[in-house]
């Protein structure tokens, strides 16, 4: 069974930085892109970038080119999310999805982490 | 940068035909997805490939595309249906969504 399952909620202070993770199994980790979605609350979903963990080809969409930092380790079957300086305006649910493939369809989903940026 | 169109809302009774539209510039020329969102949970993939539903979706959900417009159909919309739906397409090398629909079985 494709699962994806993704870290606990994270509540943190502006400024500070954050890695969230999202860990495959059940399908071959390396040979499908991982995506990430940003849902901010009471708001749409919106691609952040996608991931190639075979070989961390990374793709990411304009709005957050330099925003946030994707990667995968393919040894431990998990990909990543991060933040360097977080900003109130962080605060969503992040998803992370298997494309099946290759066409940016993404098939499996994990169940989110609620990222809650706060002072 | 690219953009999908969707309507914010759409009603339909029980039973009856839902319909939720999709436009995008040069649509027609890539690949569409739909998903499902109820409140609280993860989307679902509902429609890939313009009109292929994944193994466990009903056979009520259907894909299919005209020019630069995508729809996704709901025949016999059950209560259970009512949720966000959002479609999907990408630019670029990238993803890119529509801003979504509500559908609201009423």
């Amino acid at each position: 069974e494709v699962q994806l399952v993704q870290s606990g909620a994270e509540v943190k202070k502006p400024g500070e930085s954050l890695k969230i993770s999202c860990k495959g199994s059940g399908y071959s980790f390396n040979s499908y892109w991982i995506g990430w979605v940003r849902q901010m609350p009471g708001k749409g979903l919106e691609w952040m970038g996608i991931i190639y963990p075979g070989d961390s080809d990374t793709r990411y969409s304009p709005s957050f080119q330099g925003q946030v930092t994707i990667s995968a380790d393919k040894s431990i079957s998990t990909a990543y999310l991060q933040w360097s300086s977080l900003k109130a305006s962080d605060t969503a649910m992040y998803y992370c999805a298997r494309d099946r493939d290759g066409y940016f369809q993404l098939d499996y989903w994990g169940q989110g982490t609620l990222v809650t940026v706060s002072s | 940068s690219y953009e999908l169109t969707q309507p914010p809302s759409v009603s339909v009774s029980p039973g009856q035909t839902a319909s939720i539209s999709c436009f995008g510039d040069k649509l027609g020329d890539k690949y569409v997805c739909w998903y499902q969102q109820k409140p609280g949970q993860s989307p679902v993939l509902v429609i890939y490939q313009d009109n292929k539903r994944p193994s466990g979706i009903p056979e009520r959900f259907s894909g299919s595309k005209s020019g630069n417009t995508a729809t996704l159909t709901i025949s016999g919309t059950q209560a259970m249906d009512e949720a966000d739906y959002y479609c999907q397409s990408w630019d670029s090398s990238t993803g890119v969504f529509g801003g979504g629909t509500k559908l609201t079985v009423l």
